[in-house]
């Protein structure tokens, strides 16, 4: 049972657009969540965070909401540049440190930035 | 400060054998994670330790899989008797105080042929 859900295996976008990555999630228990991104060969950078007090966290082109009522978060990147391309991961916890169990990753979204 | 070191990028065992994937955390981390990857998956968590303690090993199968994370050295992933469907990306993190600060390394990709 898949707690982390992020249902679109890939997103196309134009570059200078606005990049729009969902996440749904089941656990009512997470209140902290995080937006990674992965480049082939390399692992997860961690991007931007958001505790389930606020329902927006915004740093540089990114932002991410978070809508608690609908269990629901996105990530948005604007403007949409080349160097975004990568494989997108929403990840969620049941405490801000993550540490007792860890973090639960969803399968991830690949964004494409077409030129 | 190189960040979170894992070695190797890529192993490549026979069924049977047993594999050993090493991560050395960002200096002054105590804390360290190993998540798994498998084709098309996202990242599974797998075990939580600190220096010399097994905090959290929910996520590790029970058999043919362990960790350690000694006082000196680096946190050793082992998994013993591999199989087919062991093959996957290891990723190890680590973090200072918890989740904030947590860096991944780039992973070893393990092949069992």
């Amino acid at each position: 049972d898949q707690q982390v859900k992020q249902n679109s295996p890939s997103l196309s976008v134009q570059e200078g657009r606005i990049s729009i990555l969902n996440c749904d999630y089941t656990n009512s228990m997470f209140d902290y969540f995080l937006w990674y991104k992965k480049y082939p060969a390399e692992g997860p950078t961690f991007l931007i965070s958001i505790s389930s007090i606020k329902d927006k966290n915004e740093d540089g082109r990114f932002t991410v909401f978070l809508n608690k009522s609908a269990k629901h978060l996105s990530l948005h990147i604007v403007p949409s540049q080349p160097g975004d391309s990568a494989v997108y991961f929403c990840a969620a916890s049941g405490q801000s440190g993550g540490g007792a169990d860890g973090l639960t990753f969803g399968k991830g979204t690949h964004l494409i930035i077409q030129p | 400060n190189a960040g979170v070191m894992q070695n190797p990028r890529h192993l490549v065992r026979r069924r049977g054998q047993e594999a050993r994937l090493r991560c050395s955390p960002m200096k002054g981390h105590s804390h360290v994670y190993w998540y798994r990857q498998l084709p098309e998956e996202g990242l599974k968590f797998m075990v939580y330790l600190q220096k010399e303690n097994i905090i959290d090993e929910s996520g590790m199968p029970k058999e043919r899989f362990s960790a350690e994370f000694p006082k000196e050295g680096p946190s050793i992933l082992r998994i013993q008797q591999v199989v087919r469907g062991d093959s996957a990306a290891y990723f190890c993190a680590s973090s200072l105080t918890g989740l904030d600060g947590y860096t991944f390394g780039s992973g070893t990709r393990l092949t069992v042929v």
